[in-house]
């Protein structure tokens, strides 16, 4: 299996600030690589497919970059709606798998 | 607008089988991978397996022992079978729809997910 590891778990920071979130993936995945972000007791949402594809809906001030097996995910002026826990999820080969999650909170 | 909703069992006990199934509504289930997912109390995201519009399948190798996931196109249904349950299997069960965008499969599209509770 493909192991993808996140950095860092968690982060506490304020609204305006630029956060990054970093994936590493066990092995090569080109750029067969999600991010998701998750609120509270809701399903997972699609954010970014294909390592930089921001999907429709989704606001310009998040983006992904990276190819291979490092990974990242930038927001660059948080908002209040950001909170919450991201996930990245490699579908590169099966069994497709996540990160362990980093969540992000209110400094 | 497509949209996914499970509907399960809540409880099960140790040893028997779990049963889920996701109806779509707003799209056909005759394209796609329909994929289930669950997350463990406070944890992270588990990819149990994928079933196709074509039929084929594709499971976790952790649990391919003990999940069938079979789809009903009449229905526009697709339904998650876990046996042989333990304690370890309680989570919120996902299904999600899996496209292929710029030639990546992703997730875009989850029901809200049920929450199975395996005790007895």
């Amino acid at each position: 299996d493909i192991q993808m590891t996140q950095s860092p778990s968690s982060l506490s920071a304020s609204v305006g600030d630029r956060v990054t979130i970093t994936c590493r993936a066990s092995q090569s995945i080109s750029s067969y690589l999600n991010w998701y972000y998750q609120k509270p007791g809701k399903a997972p949402k699609l954010l970014i497919n294909g390592a930089f594809n921001l999907q429709s809906g989704v606001p310009p001030r998040f983006s992904g970059s990276g190819s291979g097996t490092d990974f990242t995910l930038t927001i660059s002026s948080l908002q209040p709606e950001d909170f919450a826990a991201y996930y990245c999820q490699q579908t590169y080969n099966t069994p497709w798998t996540f990160g362990q999650g980093t969540k992000v909170d209110i400094k | 607008q497509v949209q996914l909703q499970e509907s399960g069992p809540g409880l099960v006990k140790p040893s028997e089988t779990l049963s889920t199934t996701c109806t779509v509504s707003g799209g056909s289930i005759r394209s796609s991978y329909w994929n289930w997912i669950r997350q463990s109390p406070g944890k992270g995201l588990e990819w149990i397996g994928y079933i196709h519009h074509s039929g084929s399948t594709n499971y976790n190798p952790s649990l391919k022992s003990r999940v069938t996931i079979s789809l009903d196109t009449s229905k526009n249904q697709f339904s998650l079978s876990l046996s042989s349950v333990t304690a370890a299997d309680t989570a919120v069960y996902y299904c999600a729809r899996g496209n292929m965008v710029e030639g990546v499969i992703g997730f875009g599209y989850w029901g809200q997910g049920t929450l199975v509770s395996v005790s007895s």
